[in-house]
């Protein structure tokens, strides 16, 4: 049971470049999500997902483009980075969307926008 | 609408002295709030969580946590700091629904020897 896997680790883009990160469960959670981390901001959200084929926008989703098309993996994609998108990306995911739910982290994934 | 404040953004304290996290919260249903904690350059994981039971939680690594009502509280304790407690910890707070989790801008704190 690996829990919430993201790749990659480490990615330095050039504006204007466009890349996915990747973010896998297999806990067979209903919902997942992707944050950004930035310094004295705490975690923000940019999507999230309560079911494969449901997406939904979060806090922070300009420039972010996500899917779900199954229930394992949820993708976010850069469609053309900017280095305001320098940040800590994490995806979580739980097993259900009710509010008492625990979420379950991945390790991250650190962007340098140039 | 829901929010979260987490009154210091760094803690110091000395090793086997007590700790304390303060989060005040904002929200307009029965609130489930969280524990978080994050070690450098790793993931966040659950400390503990309240979710309309017992208002005294415990959790991992002897922390524990009060929800108060009337003072719109859950402030993170821990009796005696180990080096091993420094990190970064989220106060979070969810509403009704799927509405999403809200976040604090987080608490460093830092544990001297």
């Amino acid at each position: 049971n690996a829990g919430v896997t993201q790749t990659p680790k480490f990615q330095v883009l050039k504006t204007g470049q466009s890349m996915t990160l990747q973010c896998a469960q297999d806990m067979n959670h209903e919902y997942m999500s992707w944050y950004r981390q930035d310094p004295g901001m705490g975690l923000r959200l940019i999507h999230y997902s309560v079911g494969a084929g449901i997406t939904d926008q979060g806090e922070v989703p300009n420039g972010y483009n996500v899917s779900r098309s199954t229930t394992e993996d949820f993708p976010l994609r850069l469609l053309s980075a900017a280095p305001s998108q320098t940040s800590v990306y994490f995806c979580a995911s739980s097993y259900g969307t009710g509010r008492k739910e625990t979420q379950y982290f991945g390790p991250g994934t650190r962007l340098l926008v140039l | 609408a829901q929010s979260v404040t987490q009154l210091d953004s760094h803690v110091s304290v000395s090793e086997g002295t007590p700790v304390l996290l303060r989060c005040n919260y904002s929200s307009s249903y029965s609130p489930s709030l969280f524990w978080y904690v994050q070690h450098p350059n790793k993931g966040l994981q659950l400390l503990l969580k309240y979710t309309s039971a017992a208002t005294l939680v415990k959790g991992i690594n002897g922390f524990e946590a009060e929800f108060k009502k009337s003072e719109t509280s859950f402030h993170l304790t821990k009796p005696s700091a180990h080096m091993s407690d420094a990190a970064e910890y989220f106060c979070v707070v969810s509403g009704a629904g799927n509405t999403p989790l809200v976040f604090g801008k987080g608490t460093r704190l830092s544990v001297i020897a």
